[in-house]
């Protein structure tokens, strides 16, 4: 079946270092896959998506880019501050409105 | 402003007391879905209405219920609780006009549920 896979947590940087959060998929057709992102005391909020192989999605510094060869969508960032601390979800779109959410991995930004 | 609301935010209860956690959307949404997310797991789907009187069962919907008798709520039963219950909830909601990766699904802030 279709699933989200994205590396465990948690993440501790510095500030200004660089970013990479692993996550991969497995899914039957062509789903559209997104990056979540949620703040302490918060609900999740959409920080990027892309819709097709190759496309790129970008938001408040951060990238990720659909790669159907390697089922992966890799969330990057440059240079990470503190207020990026947060927990991050990868997601997959498909069907009517199904969506599959990896487990999250929590970030913490040190300054 | 865009806002998917639900109460309570925190809820501490006994195992087989009935509660139910509301949700209710400004948007106009016809999709509304219930998610609970636990260590390790991610979030994982519960219900979910295409619109009103219309809802159909998510991955994990041993538990609870849910109703759409007005399209801007979408309330979460549990009619008799369990620890295993123990939970935080989201509900969430999007329009299914356009096409469907070209809609944002927004999320409510959450209810920390506490079943004891």
């Amino acid at each position: 079946g279709n699933s989200v896979t994205q590396m465990e947590g948690p993440v501790t940087l510095s500030e200004e270092a660089f970013l990479t959060i692993n996550c991969t998929y497995t899914a039957t057709g062509y789903p559209s896959l997104f990056w979540y992102v949620q703040y302490p005391g918060e609900g999740l909020q959409l920080l990027l998506k892309a819709t097709k192989a190759d496309d790129k999605g970008s938001n408040k510094g951060f990238e990720a880019t659909y790669r159907k060869e390697t089922t992966s969508f890799h969330l990057e960032k440059g240079s990470v501050q503190v207020s990026d601390s947060a927990v991050y979800f990868c997601a997959l779109l498909w069907g009517t409105y199904k969506y599959i959410f990896g487990t999250g991995t929590r970030l913490k930004v040190l300054a | 402003e865009a806002q998917v609301t639900q109460n309570p935010r925190y809820l501490i209860t006994v195992t087989g007391k009935k509660l139910t956690v509301t949700c209710s959307q400004n948007m106009n949404h016809e999709y509304m879905s219930w998610y609970r997310q636990d260590p390790g797991l991610g979030l994982r789907q519960i219900y979910y209405s295409m619109n009103v009187e219309v809802t159909d069962k998510g991955d994990v919907p041993e538990g609870y219920k849910v109703s759409r008798k007005e399209k801007r709520n979408f309330p979460l039963i549990l009619e008799s609780p369990s620890p295993n219950q123990t939970s935080l909830y989201f509900c969430a909601s999007s329009t299914l006009s356009g096409t469907v990766s070209g809609n944002t699904i927004y999320f409510g802030e959450g209810s920390w549920l506490t079943v004891v």
